[in-house]
């Protein structure tokens, strides 16, 4: 089975530009979550999917990050304008529903550098 | 306060040592507990959920003290490939919803 993937694994662009991370998830995943870590910090929640509705968007730190996962299947996160503060890992993870424990599963995380 | 702490670390110890990790957390109302190990640059990966009456796994054994909401995590007979960051997390509701994370603590384990 295909674990969790996301594209592209490294990406470094200028301050003020726009980037797209995409994420795919294992295949029958409802559930899907973005999370980031910045250097020194510890992993921190962005978002969550269930299917194609957003169920805790809590962690977005402001209205430069849009995330979408339309269909339901795979998501993207786009960063527009990025600053430099945006720089760090994104991960995206999944876990089925009905999980009694959701037990989450990590893809290999987009390192973003911004300039 | 954090959410959730963990002994900062970093643990050096040789191959073949008992090392325990310990991880505390302040939501009471939290349900999932988990050990994720982390490799230098790559992602979390499941090590193993943490049940209330314990569990193990080989030379991990996990546990979780609820009234003092406190997790720890026993590697015994350490190995080389051992070395990694461990990272305590705890999800709020059972079957659904956001990890959080702690710092993580580093082992390096030494021939």
């Amino acid at each position: 089975e295909a674990g969790v993937t996301q594209f592209p694994s490294h990406s470094v662009i200028e301050k003020g530009q726009t980037v797209t991370l995409r994420c795919d998830p294992i295949s029958g995943h409802d559930n899907l979550y973005w999370y980031r870590r910045v250097m020194g910090k510890e992993i921190k929640f962005l978002l969550h999917f269930v299917k194609e509705s957003k169920q805790d968007e809590s962690g977005m730190p402001n209205n430069r990050f849009l995330a979408e996962r339309t269909g339901g299947t795979y998501s993207t996160l786009k960063v527009q304008p990025a600053e430099l503060e945006d720089s760090g890992v994104y991960f995206c993870a999944s876990s089925p529903s009905g999980s009694l424990h959701n037990e989450q599963f990590f893809g290999p995380g987009t390192r973003l550098t911004v300039l | 306060r954090k959410e959730v702490e963990q002994d900062p670390g970093p643990f050096n110890v040789p191959e073949g040592a008992t090392v325990a990790f310990n991880c505390t957390y302040s939501n009471s109302a939290s349900q999932s507990f988990f050990w994720y190990r982390q490799d230098c640059r790559k992602e979390p990966k499941l090590l193993m959920s943490v049940y209330s009456s314990g569990n193990e796994d080989g030379r991990f054994t996990a546990q979780l003290n609820r009234a003092s909401q406190y997790i720890s995590l026993l590697i015994r007979d350490s190995k080389l490939s051992d070395s990694a960051t461990y990272l305590c997390v705890v999800n709020p509701i059972t079957n659904a919803g956001k990890s959080t994370f702690g710092d993580g603590t580093t082992l390096t384990v030494k021939p």
